[in-house]
């Protein structure tokens, strides 16, 4: 199986911060990596797709970029909507795998 | 729109089984993989299987091979999951999900709104 170390596992920051999250896989998934935003007592929803691919209705603060086995979920700017956790999970391989996530809270 | 609805919460015993089903609408059934993912309280994602609803392949999770049997009903756009054996640790919340394929990468793009299962004697 294919893991997935996602860090930190948690983060402080304030509105208008650029905040990073990284995702590293144990192998080569070359662009089958996505991130996911969920809030508290929801669904998760898909942010970026195909490591850097932006989802329909996704503001353009959030990006993602890859670089070997190494991916990143950028935001640009913070927003009060956006405290959340995160979670990478690639789509290389069968059985699908997910980081631990990162939460992100208020500074 | 595309609508995923789940069953109501269930609580089961140990070593009891739960079938969790979700009905689908608003998309072509056949047209994408189901997966189901749990998720425990205050805890991370876990995959544990989907069905391909065109042919009825399905793949699962090491974790829970042996334990879990995802099925569908195309005549009425439905997927259910059905979890064996149940343990004290399975207290979690059950998502069905689409997984889409966009230019060949894969995602999980529409889930339900999870069905919690509570395993308790």
């Amino acid at each position: 199986d294919i893991q997935m170390t996602q860090s930190p596992s948690s983060l402080s920051a304030s509105v208008g911060d650029r905040v990073t999250i990284t995702c590293r896989a144990s192998q080569r998934i070359f662009k089958f990596l996505n991130w996911y935003q969920q809030k508290p007592g929801k669904a998760p929803k898909v942010l970026i797709y195909a490591a850097s691919s932006l989802q329909s209705g996704v503001p353009s603060r959030f990006s993602g970029s890859a670089s070997g086995t190494d991916f990143t979920l950028t935001i640009s700017s913070l927003q009060p909507e956006d405290f959340a956790t995160y979670f990478c999970q690639q789509s290389y391989s069968t059985p699908r795998t997910f980081g631990l996530g990162t939460r992100v809270e208020m500074k | 729109q595309v609508q995923l609805v789940q069953s109501g919460a269930e609580v089961k015993k140990p070593g009891a089984s739960v079938k969790v089903s979700c009905k689908t609408s608003g998309y072509t059934f056949t047209d994408y993989y189901m997966d189901w993912v749990r998720q425990a309280p205050g805890q991370g994602l876990e995959w544990m299987g989907r069905i391909d609803p065109d042919g009825g392949g399905t793949n699962y999770a090491h974790n829970f091979q042996g334990r879990v049997t995802v099925t569908r009903d195309t005549s009425i756009s439905t997927a259910y999951m059905e979890l064996s054996s149940l343990r004290s640790d399975d207290t979690a919340i059950y998502y069905c999900v689409t997984e889409r394929d966009t230019n060949g990468y894969f995602y999980f793009d529409q889930w339900g709104q999870g069905t919690l299962v509570t395993v308790s004697s």
